[in-house]
């Protein structure tokens, strides 16, 4: 299996710009997470769903960020209007069962918002 | 505790020098104890996930321990490599919240000196 796979690497922006952010998770996995890690805050979940369904989503920062997984292969997250400090390293990562089983980290979209 | 809490935040030790860092968790509602290895410029790798009180777990040079009781887990490196430098990350999970929702502790950095 490829992994987690996260797309695009690296994006860069314009402050009131719309961002999607994509995510793949492996395949079989029942559950995928959003995270954002800062330097101020480290590593913070913002979604979390299971069988595609959104399970628990206090750590999305306000209305400018939603998330979607129309079907258990793909996820977006995607922030409408941007500002620069959404700048971040967003990550995806996926499980089988999320409460005793690994997560599988994808390698991060490095966000900037100029 | 209601957070989880890593010590120390940073850590530097010579080439061969084996060392260990400490994870407090909630211990009331405890479910399950995920450390993880995280390299600069990459995604967090997962190194175990514990469950049972007294659980020991091994992967090469690297070992933890948990206690569930009094809400601690150790990390240990024995005979520690420039290779070992990296962030370890624990986090948790607990029964109540019937989620996968990991709480991650900030992270204990390792810089292994040659």
């Amino acid at each position: 299996d490829a992994g987690v796979i996260q797309s695009p690497r690296h994006e860069v922006t314009e402050m009131g710009q719309e961002v999607t952010l994509r995510c793949k998770p492996i395949s079989g996995h029942n559950s995928l997470f959003w995270y954002r890690q800062t330097m101020m805050r480290g590593l913070e979940l913002l979604i979390y769903f299971n069988n595609n369904v959104p399970i628990d989503d206090s750590g999305m920062p306000e209305d400018r960020f939603s998330a979607k997984m129309p079907n258990a292969s793909f996820s977006t997250l995607k922030i409408q209007p941007s500002e620069p400090r959404d700048s971040a390293v967003y990550f995806c990562a996926s499980s089988w069962d999320a409460r005793v089983d690994t997560q599988y980290f994808g390698p991060g979209t490095r966000l900037t918002v100029l | 505790i209601l957070n989880v809490e890593q010590s120390p935040q940073s850590l530097h030790v010579q080439e061969g020098d084996s060392t260990n860092f400490t994870c407090s968790f909630p211990s009331s509602n405890f479910y399950a104890l995920h450390w993880y290895r995280w390299e600069t410029a990459k995604s967090p790798e997962a190194l175990f996930v514990m469950t049972l009180n007294g659980d020991e777990k091994k992967k090469g040079r690297i070992s933890a321990t948990l206690n569930t009781k009094e809400g601690y887990s150790y990390l240990y490196i024995k005979g520690s490599q420039p290779e070992d430098s990296a962030t370890y990350l624990c986090a948790s999970t607990t029964s109540s919240s019937n989620t996968g929702k990991l709480i991650f502790g900030q992270g204990t950095t390792l810089q292994v000196k040659p």
